[in-house]
């Protein structure tokens, strides 16, 4: 079974902090992604990665950076909470999609409270 | 522009009804669409893909291109259907996949 684990379930971290939020996958996947999860507005993509160093940026990367320095590690960053970057915050791996079955599978979510 | 839209925030249905989540979306060229679902306190998991043509747990959903819809469906909802489903389509360009704001479906006793 494919294993997607996120460093911290909970977390909370005064305005201002730098925080650090860790996925690791055991199934050799090439692709990473981190999304945030908020009611009312669904999965929203914040940055992706095809490979180790590489990283595309999603639909609303403003106010994070992501770092893929191994294939089984995607980290995403925030470099200084804002409250408005309160949320749930998804990992999730995938192989490349082509010639198979696609899925992405996904961690347990860490939630971040920003004060 | 690719988008996905369940018009359905909460959807609740009494147990042994049938349940159909609505889907609909867009997107120029052939589309890759699935179901994700969340269960309380589990993790987001893929509960059907449409080229597989697969039920699962009784639901099904099948393609209307011409509709552009992707409504999942299941005859008897059971209790335990209860959760956060997430429809979503796979973009043309790479592996990123668009989801929909989610319907929360909660079985009535």
């Amino acid at each position: 079974d494919v294993k997607v684990t996120q460093s911290s379930r909970y977390l909370v971290k005064r305005t201002g902090e730098k925080v650090f939020l860790e996925c690791v996958q055991d199934m050799d996947h090439e692709n990473m992604f981190w999304y945030r999860q908020d009611p009312g507005l669904g999965l929203r993509l914040i940055y992706f990665s095809y490979d180790v160093k590489m990283k595309e940026k999603g639909d609303i990367p403003e106010g994070y950076s992501v770092s893929r320095e191994k294939k089984e590690r995607f980290s995403l960053i925030l470099e200084s909470a804002s409250t408005n970057q309160t949320s749930m915050y998804l990992c999730a791996s995938s192989l490349p999609g082509q010639g198979s079955p696609y899925e992405q599978y996904f961690g347990p979510g860490t939630r971040l409270t920003v004060t | 522009a690719q988008r996905v839209t369940q018009p359905e925030k909460l959807l609740s249905v009494f147990k042994g009804a049938p349940v159909e989540l609505k889907c609909n979306y867009s997107y120029s060229g052939s589309p890759e669409l699935f179901w994700y679902v969340q269960y309380s306190r589990q993790r987001l998991q893929l509960l059907l893909r449409h080229i597989s043509r697969e039920s699962i747990k009784g639901f099904t959903a099948d393609l209307n291109k011409g509709e552009t819809s992707f409504h999942l469906k299941k005859p008897f909802a059971q209790e335990e259907d209860s959760a956060m489903y997430y429809c979503a389509l796979r973009s043309n360009r790479d592996d990123k996949i668009i989801f929909g704001k989610g319907t929360r479906l909660h079985i009535l006793p």
